[in-house]
């Protein structure tokens, strides 16, 4: 149980572009969702946190306009990179909570690479 | 606020070999600690975990880590390795309370030499 999936895992995109990645709780209602960003040879960096139904509480430093985080159901959460750029490039990882649990179940993850 | 220290990046040892990848935190509240591995170009999957009780925890497949709180580390040990336990290994805590966020260490890279 308590499994995540992502979508893609690997992306390639033209800088200036856009691209989605979805996180989905495959069997299990997530009430909380969180994003993280790890460049190579480097730990997680939390960039957001995504309840259900309410707006996307961003950590210090990250760009919300960039960066665009939308939870509209209890098993998905979308990051949206907008106008990537090169040093956007990275590996995004999501991870689910099941209620008010401490434990959290991470995505495989999504490598973008901005060309 | 929480912290992890994970002092080795990297960490080579042989196959069949022991092995300690160290972790330290500090935190100034109570917390919950973890050890997770991340295999080449994969998210994280949950090792072990100590919430309260004994402070030695176990893993499925061999591993073990003990907490200890005097000196504020969870230090995860394995008495014999192997080929497959080559993997990224990170230390994180979250607090018992509150926004329970995940702060992870810097990782440990294990590397089993056959």
């Amino acid at each position: 149980g308590a499994v995540v999936s992502q979508h893609p895992s690997r992306v390639i995109c033209k800088s200036g572009t856009s691209v989605k990645i979805e996180c989905r709780s495959l069997d299990f209602q997530a009430t909380t969702m969180f994003w993280y960003r790890q460049f190579p040879k480097q730990s997680l960096m939390l960039m957001a946190t995504s309840n259900e139904g309410s707006k996307a509480t961003y950590e210090q430093g990250v760009e919300k306009d960039k960066f665009l985080i939308n939870h509209a159901s209890l098993t998905l959460s979308t990051l949206t990179v907008t106008s990537a750029h090169p040093e956007d490039s990275s590996f995004y990882i999501c991870s689910a909570r099941l209620g008010s649990g401490y434990e959290q179940y991470f995505g495989p993850g999504t490598r973008l690479t901005v060309t | 606020a929480q912290s992890v220290t994970q002092l080795d990046s990297q960490v080579p040892v042989f196959e069949e070999a022991p092995v300690e990848l160290r972790c330290n935190y500090s935190s100034s509240v109570s917390v919950y600690l973890f050890w997770y591995v991340q295999y080449p170009n994969q998210g994280l999957q949950l090792l072990l975990k100590y919430l309260s009780g004994s402070t030695l925890v176990e893993s499925i497949n061999g591993f073990e880590a003990e907490f200890n709180k005097s000196q504020t580390s969870f230090h995860l040990r394995k008495p014999s390795v192997h080929i497959s336990d080559t993997a990224e290994y990170f230390c994180a805590v979250t607090a018992l309370r509150g926004y329970q966020k995940v702060t992870f260490g810097t990782g440990t890279k294990l590397q089993v030499i056959p």
